[in-house]
């Protein structure tokens, strides 16, 4: 089964920019692997950011983007409020499995 | 609003069974990928098993294959996980969740402790 990684933890100061990417074991991350992205806060059920590489919900942030970055799947928060410290998971899909990444816990500082 | 609620959780011994239950409210089960996730403590996200909408074709990680086992019952909107052999590290929180519209429906949750 593919292993999927993404950088355990990431500061932002209030206001800057921070990119989380996701990598897949089994090569370059496509749109094909339908990358969604996921944020949870504590005692919170996840909430869907970006679906299907880069399209949004009308309730996420526009400060959130997706995108495909040098063989990975990528998350970009440009302008991070504290509001945006949590946790976020993309998650990949390889045929008819979905694997999740290991999460990434962000710090606005 | 879509609704999610798990239940069935609890305290099962090494190598015991359970049997976890998702009702969902404003959703319908038969005409989405439904899936189970779970998380341990302290840890991440792992997806487990995906039923699809005609209801037959199921998937597995891994790691709970031949152990675990996905349903879905209609008539009722209720998903099903069937867990046999259960280990230690099957201790989480499981979470159903419904896909649609690109967006996944997720439940509060269920905890799941495996210990003797």
């Amino acid at each position: 089964q593919a292993v999927v990684t993404q950088e355990p933890s990431l500061t932002v100061s209030p206001g800057g920019t921070v990119t989380l990417t996701c990598g897949s074991s089994t090569g370059a991350v496509t749109s094909g692997h339908y990358p969604f992205w996921f944020q949870l806060k504590p005692g919170q059920a996840p909430k869907t950011l970006i679906y299907d590489t880069f399209n949004k919900h009308s309730w996420t942030p526009a400060r959130f983007s997706g995108s495909l970055l040098g063989g990975k799947a990528a998350l970009t928060l440009s302008g991070a409020q504290p509001e945006d410290e949590a946790d976020y998971y993309c998650l990949l899909f390889y045929r008819d499995t979905r694997v999740f990444g290991g999460g990434t816990k962000v710090t606005v500082l | 609003d879509v609704q999610m609620v798990e239940s069935g959780g609890g305290l099962v011994q090494p190598g015991g069974s359970l049997r976890l239950s998702c009702v969902g409210s404003e959703f319908s089960f038969s005409s989405h990928n439904m899936h189970w996730v779970r998380q341990a403590p302290g840890e991440g996200l792992v997806w487990l098993s995906r039923i699809a909408g005609n209801g037959y074709d199921t998937k597995y990680a891994d790691s709970v294959k031949g152990r675990f086992t996905i349903s879905r019952d209609d008539a009722r909107n209720t998903l099903s996980l069937q867990m046999n052999s259960l280990r230690v590290e099957d201790t989480a929180v499981y979470y159903c969740a419904g896909e649609s519209g690109g967006n996944f429906h997720w439940g509060q949750g269920t905890l799941v402790t495996v210990s003797s």
